[in-house]
């Protein structure tokens, strides 16, 4: 498959643990999150959002948590299994507008060890 | 089913051609946008479109160019001008920005 990013910060976890991703923003006026998972040679495909007014939202097996204080995002995933492997990206809203294109951080990649 | 079409998924460019990448999605929706992504690099946006024949230069928009004649089509070309055109482009749509976008599964662009 594809590489996505070759000198991602990784993260790796045991199967069955609990994983934390972080990412921080830059803008303070940022009111939308996004995370998303990509998989090699695959598009990101969007995993859970949160707004500004929220600080923590649930998925299914996911947490989102949102400190706007230190412009801090994080994504819980619990009981991590070997098809989360992929790199997680967090996007923003800088602008407080519905078609705004976001910001996209980095990437984390996450292995989980079997 | 909906959703968002690239194509092709590999692609090879000589030295001097201009290539075009096809963005077709059947979502309805009305934004679309253009990313790159080089290896331990985040997606940094070439250009995006919010409404039929209208679009704006993103970050790195130099050596690309695009159009919107077409409400579910955004093709992207890559001209000759762009000198390091190797990377995997990635498409995207939005109804509305909170919404989040839907990605294509990309096209991997190699010069050769």
């Amino acid at each position: 498959g594809e590489s996505v990013g070759l000198h991602l910060p990784t993260l790796s976890v045991q199967e069955g643990d609990n994983s934390i991703i972080n990412c921080a923003y830059s803008n303070s006026a940022s009111d939308y999150f996004i995370w998303y998972k990509q998989e090699s040679g695959k598009g990101p495909q969007f995993i859970i959002d949160i707004r500004s007014n929220m600080d923590k939202r649930q998925g299914q097996r996911v947490t989102v948590l949102l400190n706007k204080t230190v412009k801090h995002l994080s994504l819980q995933i619990a009981a991590t299994q070997p098809g989360d492997s992929a790199v997680y990206f967090c996007a923003e809203n800088p602008m407080n507008s519905g078609n705004t294109p976001l910001v996209f951080g980095k990437g984390t990649r996450l292995s989980v060890i079997a | 089913d909906g959703g968002i079409t690239q194509s092709p998924k590999y692609l090879f460019r000589k030295e001097g051609q201009n290539v075009t990448l096809s963005c077709e999605q059947n979502l309805n929706h009305d934004a679309m946008y253009w990313y790159r992504q080089d290896p331990g690099q985040g997606l940094r946006l070439i250009y995006y479109s919010q409404i039929v024949n209208d679009f704006q230069k993103g970050d790195i928009a130099e050596g690309y160019s695009v159009s919107r004649e077409k409400k579910e089509s955004f093709p992207l070309t890559v001209t000759s001008a762009q000198k390091n055109p190797t990377a995997f482009y990635l498409c995207a749509s939005t109804d509305r920005g909170y919404d989040g976008y839907t990605f294509g599964s990309g096209t991997r662009l190699t010069v050769v």
